[in-house]
């Protein structure tokens, strides 16, 4: 049973479309949740974490929500340059401890 | 954040031969983590290798197949050992970076086996 999953696998959207992205997930004691981007040939870029639920954190178009059982990527006004596979993970009792993945969204935006 | 640097960044290897990939960090970190990604798929974790502690083994990885050195707060290696067509993945290292808990990547080893 997957403990990390993200939805949708892909999206293909027009530049300026906005949209979210989902990722669920059950593990018990959750101590905080990842964001990150990847681009094909390359190695996952932090984004975000959060660690309650409530918890926003923007940076330029995206912006990471998270409840008690989801988070949500969302992409405002996209642009080319944002297309890649995004990958949530979570990191259950400690801090520093390893993070589980989920297997990503890849998005791709058109001009 | 910590700079991450993975050596060779790429690399076609016979089946039956070893690999050895090195990641080097730019500060001095505790915390680190060895992770392959399949073709299509997502990250797994295959051991912990904490400074000052043996590295420690996800299910399904064994030590004998991917031994792991971890000399200083700086470095470490992995070696991919008597490869198979199945162990051809890209092999990450990622460290924590203190007092944030961030989580950081190398650039990956793309392995190939034939």
């Amino acid at each position: 049973e997957d403990q990390v999953t993200q939805s949708p696998e892909a999206l293909r959207l027009q530049e300026g479309e906005s949209s979210s992205l989902n990722c669920s997930y059950t593990v018990s004691g959750l101590r905080g949740l990842f964001w990150y981007r990847q681009d094909p040939g390359k190695g996952p870029e932090f984004l975000f974490t959060l660690y309650s639920a409530g918890e926003e954190k923007e940076k330029e178009r995206l912006k990471a929500t998270l409840t008690k059982k989801e988070s949500f990527l969302h992409i405002t006004a996209p642009k080319p340059e944002d297309s890649a596979t995004y990958l949530c993970a979570v990191q259950e009792g400690q801090a520093g401890t390893a993070l589980i993945f989920g297997k990503g969204t890849t998005l791709s935006v058109s001009s | 954040s910590a700079v991450i640097s993975q050596k060779p960044s790429r690399d076609i290897c016979q089946r039956g031969t070893s690999l050895t990939i090195q990641c080097q960090v730019d500060s001095q970190v505790t915390m680190m983590f060895w992770y392959r990604q399949q073709p299509g798929q997502s990250l797994t974790l295959i051991a912990t290798a904490n400074q000052g502690s043996e590295a420690t083994y996800e299910s399904g990885f064994v030590i004998d197949k991917f031994p792991i050195s971890r000399p200083n707060l700086t470095f470490s290696t992995l070696t991919v050992s008597n490869m198979s067509p199945e162990d051809s993945s890209i092999y990450l290292c990622s460290v924590v970076d203190t007092p944030t808990y961030e989580q950081y990547f190398g650039p990956g080893t793309r392995l190939t086996v034939t």
